[in-house]
């Protein structure tokens, strides 16, 4: 079955520290795979996608097959990271997408 | 632009009891769709409309019901309320399904005593 799993519920670090927010899925053909962001008392956004190959607010994501992970990373945290995200996933031309649970992410001074 | 409605915003309900979600988009989009998040778990897809005058079920539809009223509006709705339903309900669109970004509404908390 395909599953989005995000092993941290929490994760906290120092500002100017790298971070990096864990994502593994299973599935068993060629995903399309989203990072989604919830800043406080905002809605829930799109931050990056990995068909894009974008970097977006300093955060990247690699896509690793051999691995099945598609983690975040920053290499210097900002205290306006702090937030919820969230790893989904999707197979081409459908509407499903898969969530993991998230990862509370503090960032503090 | 106000991009993704959704209404009540919080809802208690008495178990048995009936409501409807609405939410309307104001970004022409072709697809909506209606997510529930419980504490611990990733959103999971109640039902979609992938364009107006369709619709299908997501993951865990039992319980509820969709109307695709016209391209901006759709609604979800709780036939006989049950407290397994309390949860937060996110509307949601894109221009199309597959790869396309979602936009999200702000959620709507129902609680089912």
């Amino acid at each position: 079955a395909q599953r989005v799993t995000q092993p941290e519920k929490l994760l906290s670090v120092f500002k100017g520290a790298p971070v990096e927010l864990k994502c593994n899925y299973s599935y068993s053909g060629s995903p399309e795979l989203f990072w989604y962001v919830q800043y406080s008392r905002q809605r829930l956004q799109l931050l990056l996608r990995h068909i894009s190959r974008e970097s977006i607010k300093g955060f990247t994501a690699d896509l690793n097959k051999g691995e099945t992970s598609f983690h975040l990373k920053k290499p210097f945290a900002q205290e306006e990271d702090s937030a919820m995200y969230y790893c989904a996933l999707t197979r081409d031309s459908n509407y499903q997408l898969i969530w993991g649970a998230g990862t509370k992410l503090i960032i503090k001074p | 632009n106000a991009g993704v409605t959704q209404t009540p915003k919080f809802q208690v309900l008495k178990t048995g009891q009936s409501m409807t979600l609405q939410c309307a988009q104001d970004m022409n989009h072709n697809s909506m769709y209606w997510y529930r998040q419980d504490p611990g778990m990733g959103l999971r897809l109640i039902y979609y409309s992938a364009s107006e005058g369709t619709t299908d079920k997501g993951e865990v539809p039992n319980g509820y019901n969709v109307s695709r009223l016209n391209k901006r509006e759709f609604s979800l709705r709780l036939e006989s309320a049950a407290p397994s339903q309390t949860s937060v309900y996110f509307c949601a669109s894109s221009v199309a399904g597959g790869t396309g970004e979602l936009f999200f509404g702000e959620g709507s908390r129902l609680t089912v005593l």
